[in-house]
């Protein structure tokens, strides 16, 4: 198993609801990070696990909560989102911990609307 | 501050020839470079990466050239096909930032037959 995935693929989701973006690695990588891209902009970084602890928090608003249950599953919890959050949201992964330079390796991406 | 830069942010080449696709950095610090390609509606696909102690790296029909001394990095893909039209972003780490890539602000290829 050779990627990362990412589910739903799409997410239509009202401002006083809560749901969970999911994404799954079986690659044996110690770390996962989730992304947000907007249109025409380039991937912005908004949480990093390491080895299933949290290392990076990029300042992102409490209504998205990252969880890492185990080294091959990352879920992001969404509550009272806003609809400026609507977006492409990215899962990656890379095999070494994250002090480490190596590539990271993107899922396809969950495509969330929030009316 | 964008410290990673595409200035090209569309390119056309014909079926067969050469795409050369442009980075500009101005963090001296970054040591490590990598070019991802992206379809509409898909997530980022890895290309190819370097190190900053090496100047040129291949695999296959995409070679990535780093110029320290400029802060540029080019990537070169021969012959182009027409699978290859995308957006291709060039992407920025620097060692003990907890992998934080710095992302360009793409360049969208189009390879016309």
């Amino acid at each position: 198993d050779t990627e990362v995935t990412q589910t739903p693929k799409h997410l239509v989701m009202g401002m006083t609801n809560k749901k969970s973006l999911k994404c799954e690695q079986h690659m044996g990588h110690r770390a996962m990070y989730w992304y947000k891209q907007k249109a025409k902009k380039p991937p912005e970084l908004m949480f990093v696990y390491s080895y299933e602890k949290l290392s990076i928090n990029e300042s992102v608003p409490s209504r998205f909560s990252p969880e890492c249950p185990n080294s091959s599953l990352l879920n992001l919890h969404l509550h009272a989102l806003q609809p400026e959050d609507s977006a492409l949201y990215l899962c990656a992964s890379s095999l070494k911990g994250v002090y480490v330079n190596n590539e990271q390796f993107f899922g396809p991406g969950t495509r969330l609307t929030v009316l | 501050d964008q410290q990673v830069k595409q200035n090209s942010p569309s390119l056309s080449v014909q079926e067969g020839r050469i795409s050369i696709l442009n980075c500009d950095y101005t963090n001296s610090m970054f040591d490590y470079f990598l070019w991802y390609k992206k379809y509409p509606a898909e997530g980022p696909t890895f290309l190819i990466s370097i190190s900053s102690i090496k100047d040129k790296n291949e695999d296959g029909r995409f070679t990535v050239f780093l110029n320290k001394s400029a802060k540029h990095l080019s990537l070169h893909i021969v012959p182009s096909q027409p699978g290859d039209s995308a957006v291709y972003f060039c992407a920025a780490l620097l060692t003990g930032t907890a992998s934080k890539l710095t992302f360009g602000t793409g360049t969208r290829l189009q390879v016309t037959l």
